[in-house]
């Protein structure tokens, strides 16, 4: 049975620093992973998919790596910004299945 | 604009009464999924349709029913409500080709039990 686990499960910095969440797994029979991005009462918007074949993905200050082989993804955060303050969630796909970490919530204070 | 599309967003419903949740898609794919969040907690998959084939999670409740009449809708349909059944209820979809599972999130139904 597929675990995921993030570390840490929350994390305050001050506007600018980079950071770096963790996302790790036990099964390395995966389709892809997912970061997701989570606001309070909100549902979940995607922000990056890395197939089980590549190492990473970027879209502007955020990039994603995998290591399928060690069960490790990171999402790291360039010059994070208030409005990075959310929850994040790694997510691995199987076989017609999502299973989800229980997320890093963060706050980036001005 | 909105691809995955859950209503209504905001659900009270009294214990015990039967209520129905919906999700809609436009972007005709073949996979669509039913996850309950708790407060804090991860979302945890209840069910999913692969077409017209009905997957239920092996510690989904018999409380806990969906339909798929078809492709672009999917309903959840709790028969009694319980306290313990207040959640975040997500619906997302793929186009699961085996090889791409890229999942698409509604923006969920908050339900209130009273």
């Amino acid at each position: 049975k597929q675990e995921v686990t993030q570390i840490p499960a929350a994390l305050s910095v001050p506007e600018g620093e980079n950071l770096v969440l963790n996302c790790s797994f036990t099964d390395s029979a995966i389709y892809n992973l997912q970061w997701f991005r989570q606001d309070p009462g909100k549902g979940l918007t995607s922000l990056l998919l890395i197939q089980s074949s590549q190492r990473e993905q970027t879209s502007g200050r955020l990039n994603a790596s995998l290591d399928k082989s060690s069960g490790r993804s990171t999402l790291y955060i360039a010059a994070s910004q208030p409005g990075d303050s959310a929850t994040y969630l790694c997510a691995v796909a199987g076989f017609q299945k999502l299973v989800f970490g229980t997320g890093t919530r963060l706050l980036v204070s001005p | 604009d909105a691809m995955v599309i859950q209503n209504p967003r905001y659900q009270v419903t009294q214990f015990g009464k039967p209520v129905t949740l919906s999700c809609s898609q436009t972007l005709n794919h073949n996979v669509m999924y039913w996850y309950q969040q708790k407060s804090s907690q991860a979302p945890k998959l209840l069910f999913h349709y692969y077409d017209k084939d009905f997957n239920n999670e092996a510690d989904t409740p018999d409380n806990f029913q969906s339909r798929r009449p078809n492709t672009s809708f999917c309903f959840l349909d709790i028969r009694s409500p319980g306290l313990g059944d207040a959640a975040m209820y997500l619906c997302a979809t793929s186009r699961n080709t085996g090889i791409s599972t890229e999942a698409f999130f509604g923006q969920g139904t908050r339900l209130t039990v009273v």
